[in-house]
């Protein structure tokens, strides 16, 4: 069946640092991919999304591209804040319209 | 901004008894939806509805059943809460003519059962 699969976290960074968490997916035609993030406390937002092949998402210095070739939508932020500590979820929505998540990339950002 | 309200926080609820989980959107959403969140498992989809009085089984529906009288609100039922239940419960809604868009989300319910 369809699935989404993302590294496992937590993944803890510098203020300032390079951030990447991987994402990849299963799935039988072209599905949409979604990241999703989900600050402490809070639910769900979308954070940015693509819906074909090469399409780049971006939002807030977060950017993902969609590689069909690679079955992958990666989540980058040249350099990330303190703000950014929040949990991460890649995201597919499948031909049968249903979207299914990831486990989820806990991120922590120090001073 | 579209709103979907999920109406406590948190709960703590005794083994056996009958939960009621309340979500309510303003935006005039045909789908909406129950997942729930646990570490490790990502978010799991429970039950789903296109649209008034019709309702879906996702891939966890045991132990849970939906009611959507009207359309601003989805109701997730334990009949009987097991300590197996706790958890985070997020509701979801979409509109049927939006669907390249994510879904919004509610701030979540957490669930423990004693």
């Amino acid at each position: 069946g369809d699935s989404v699969t993302q590294m496992e976290g937590p993944v803890t960074l510098s203020e300032e640092a390079f951030l990447t968490i991987n994402c990849t997916y299963t799935a039988t035609g072209y599905p949409s991919l979604f990241w999703y993030v989900q600050y402490p406390g809070e639910g769900l937002q979308l954070l940015l999304k693509a819906t074909k092949a090469d399409d780049k998402g971006s939002n807030k210095g977060f950017e993902a591209t969609y590689r069909k070739e690679t079955t992958s939508f990666h989540l980058e932020k040249g350099s990330v804040q303190v703000s950014d500590s929040a949990v991460y979820f890649c995201a597919l929505k499948n031909q049968g319209g249903k979207l299914i998540f990831g486990q989820g990339t806990e991120l922590s950002v120090k001073p | 901004d579209v709103k979907v309200t999920q109406s406590s926080r948190y709960l703590v609820k005794r083994t056996g008894e009958k939960v009621f989980l309340e979500c309510v959107q303003d935006m005039d959403h045909e789908n909406m939806f129950w997942y729930r969140q646990d570490p490790g498992l990502g978010l799991r989809l429970i039950y789903f509805s296109y649209d008034v009085k019709m309702k879906e089984k996702g891939d966890i529906p045991e132990g849970y059943s939906v009611s959507r009288e009207k359309k601003e609100r989805f109701s997730l039922i334990l009949e009987s809460a097991s300590t197996n239940q706790t958890s985070m419960y997020l509701c979801a809604s979409r509109s049927t003519g939006n669907t390249n868009y994510g879904y919004t989300f509610g701030s979540g319910t957490r669930l423990t059962v004693v």
